[in-house]
């Protein structure tokens, strides 16, 4: 079945870029998705995919994807302390039509003054 | 302004203590869907409903009911909480099921079971 992959934890300081990695499994065309979740709060999504592109880029946010590697990326340029958060990058799952989003572990960002 | 509201926001309860947590949404979608969160394992999806009457179990079901009787409601039953069932809870909605849906959260209920 579909999986989604993250590492747990990164730590950068104020200024640095930060790269989040997430690696995925189902083949079919999908939409692939960032979520942020702050302490205490909801998620909200960042940026969104599609699985027929290979990069998507929203001010600081840059999306990258490799196709063939099933592996997406999350760049965070100039990164602030208010970007201390949870990441979880998330597809969109196609089998049985459940509208069921799969979701990585997520990702701690830790920003450094 | 377009949301999704769940509440509590927090919950302690004690082991077998029927409890409802609420969740609405004013976008009139169809699509409503139940996650819990848990510790290096990210969002699993517990229930989910294409529509009115229409519910269908997600991967972690057990110990849960969900109803649907209106279009903007989807609360979720725990008739008898269990200790393992503490955890984040969240409500999502979309206008479909479909992948190009985008599903829209809410802030989430922390619930704890003794």
């Amino acid at each position: 079945g579909e999986d989604v992959e993250q590492s747990l934890f990164l730590s950068v300081r104020e200024g640095d870029s930060s790269v989040i990695n997430c690696t995925y499994t189902d083949s079919s065309s999908t939409y692939l998705y960032w979520y942020k979740q702050e302490p205490g709060a909801g998620l909200q999504l960042l940026t969104y995919i599609f699985s027929n592109m290979d990069m998507k880029q929203d001010q600081r946010l840059t999306v990258l994807l490799n196709k063939k590697d099933k592996h997406l990326s999350l760049r965070i340029a100039d990164t602030q302390t208010g970007d201390s958060a949870i990441y979880f990058c998330a597809e969109k799952c196609r089998s049985g039509n459940t509208g069921k989003l799969i979701f990585g572990q997520g990702t701690t960002l830790q920003v450094k003054p | 302004e377009a949301q999704v509201t769940q509440n509590p926001r927090y919950l302690i309860t004690v082991t077998g203590k029927k409890l409802t947590v609420t969740c609405s949404q004013n976008m009139n979608h169809e699509y409503m869907s139940w996650y819990r969160q848990d510790p290096g394992l990210g969002l699993r999806q517990i229930y989910y409903s294409m529509n009115v009457e229409v519910t269908d179990k997600g991967d972690v079901p057990e110990g849960y009911k969900v109803s649907r009787k209106e279009k903007r409601n989807f609360p979720l039953i725990l008739e008898s909480p269990s200790p393992n069932q503490t955890s984040l809870y969240f409500c999502a909605s979309s206008f479909g099921s479909g992948i190009y849906n985008e599903q829209f959260f809410g802030p989430g209920t922390r619930l704890t079971v003794l």
